[in-house]
């Protein structure tokens, strides 16, 4: 039983370089999340998604991208690296029924902007 | 404007004893509390959770209290257990939108159990 699974485990881009951090979950999970963790900080809301095809913002979405093409894959695009985003990338999907249904998360990216 | 707060980065405890760690929120629309534990490079796992229309969840050696009045809420862990060491992150959201759980979560509190 997988769970969640992100790829890459880290990476090292150059200021201006694109890369795609890549989520896939196999619990049939409905919702997907993207947050990152800067250090000595919790996690903060980049975007979600309640289904393929939709998605929306959350807290922090300024210079990424998602998509949602699949109920298993939730990709998160960075098109301009900058060293802002210099952080830890944690993926989370879970079953629909709001507030009850807790969060499952993947052991995330670390991921460095040089 | 950080609106769910952690103001202890770390905790020492006894093996044995009692571990208190602390979450305070200004968000007076949050509705849905959780703690979720976090050991190094791996992700947080959800531990427990309370409703704003609860004062008390237990879950075996897990006990989570929320005093709305005082926008407070407190895990304890008792007794504590070298495996307890991990870092606890105390997260709220307030409604779901579209049925997603949209977390805000404190910066973490380190706790360590020494034998």
């Amino acid at each position: 039983n997988a769970g969640v699974t992100q790829t890459p485990k880290f990476r090292i881009l150059k200021i201006g370089q694109s890369m795609t951090l890549q989520c896939t979950q196999d619990m049939n999970h409905n919702y997907m999340y993207w947050y990152r963790q800067d250090p000595g900080m919790g996690l903060k809301l980049i975007y979600y998604s309640v289904g393929a095809g939709i998605t929306d913002k959350g807290e922090v979405p300024n210079g990424y991208n998602v998509s949602r093409s699949t109920t298993e894959d939730f990709p998160l695009r960075l098109e301009l690296a900058a060293p802002s985003q210099t952080s830890v990338y944690f993926c989370a999907s879970s079953y629909p029924g709001g507030s009850n249904q807790p969060q499952h998360f993947g052991d995330g990216t670390r991921l460095s902007i040089l | 404007d950080q609106q769910v707060k952690q103001n202890s980065p770390s905790l020492s405890v006894q093996e044995g004893r009692i571990s208190i760690l602390n979450c305070d929120y200004t968000n007076s629309m949050f509705d849905y509390f959780l703690w979720y534990k976090k050991y190094p490079a791996e992700g947080p796992t959800f531990l427990i959770s309370i409703s704003s229309i609860k004062d008390k969840n237990e879950d075996g050696r897990f006990t989570v209290f929320l005093n709305k009045s005082a926008k407070h809420l407190s895990l304890h862990i008792v007794p504590s257990q070298p495996g307890d060491s991990a870092v606890y992150f105390c997260a709220a959201s307030a409604g779901s939108s579209q049925g997603a759980q949209k977390l805000v979560f404190g910066q973490g509190t380190r706790l360590t159990i020494n034998p």
